[in-house]
């Protein structure tokens, strides 16, 4: 019963150097996210996915990317990394959009 | 995103006391949920509210969504040290985002 799982657990990268963040569901659920977690800032989301082939801006996407590459799966990738994107990613899925969000257990971030 | 209050900030309790902590929104929700977030780990639903004024209760915990439609409340009665982490209001309103607050962190002492 995995639900959502995210890989890598953490990185580290150089500054300007470019990554995909994976993240993948088993529960058949249509819609996808993608939130940042910083220090006092709660969650933000980055983009949402409301279902396959759809993809749509949130609170804070410069500097990122998505794909939905099926209904499974939802990559996050950062073209060339910053220090300000050192966070903490959680990818999340929810079957419709009234319905709460399950979370994955997150990629820690570095960029130096 | 719409702005979500969320207070207070941090508690350090004892353990067996009673925790409230709330969430109030300058916009109207839909949908009102509270999530708790152990250390290393994703954040957990534990309370899910749909109508106005319902009072959810989940064990120990109780949730109620405000009859205005722009606050809730999260209540823990008799908490353990495992209640340790930090709490998440959501809220959404018609589109697809959830509006989280900046969470309470919680500390419970034996």
């Amino acid at each position: 019963n995995a639900g959502v799982t995210q890989t890598p657990k953490f990185q580290v990268l150089k500054t300007g150097q470019s990554m995909t963040l994976q993240c993948a569901q088993d529960m058949n659920h249509n819609s996808m996210y993608w939130y940042r977690q910083d220090p006092g800032m709660g969650l933000r989301l980055i983009y949402y996915s409301a279902s396959e082939g759809t993809t749509d801006k949130g609170e804070v996407p410069n500097g990122y990317n998505v794909s939905r590459l099926n209904k499974r799966e939802f990559s996050l990738r950062l073209e060339s990394a910053a220090p300000s994107q050192t966070s903490v990613y959680f990818c999340a899925s929810t079957k419709e959009s009234n319905s709460p969000l399950h979370f994955g257990n997150g990629t820690r971030l570095t960029v130096t | 995103g719409q702005q979500l209050n969320q207070s207070p900030q941090s508690m350090f309790i004892q353990e067996g006391e009673d925790v409230s902590m709330n969430c109030t929104s300058s916009s109207i929700f839909n949908t009102w949920l509270w999530y708790k977030q152990d250390p290393g780990e994703g954040p957990v639903l534990l309370i899910a509210l749909y109508k106005a004024g319902e009072l959810t209760s989940n064990g120990r915990l109780t949730a109620q969504f405000g009859i205005t439609r722009k606050d809730s409340f999260l209540n823990i009665s008799a908490s353990i040290p495992s209640d340790v982490g930090i709490y998440f209001c959501a809220g959404q309103g018609s589109g697809y985002a959830l509006n989280f607050g900046k969470g309470t962190s919680l500390l419970v002492t034996p």
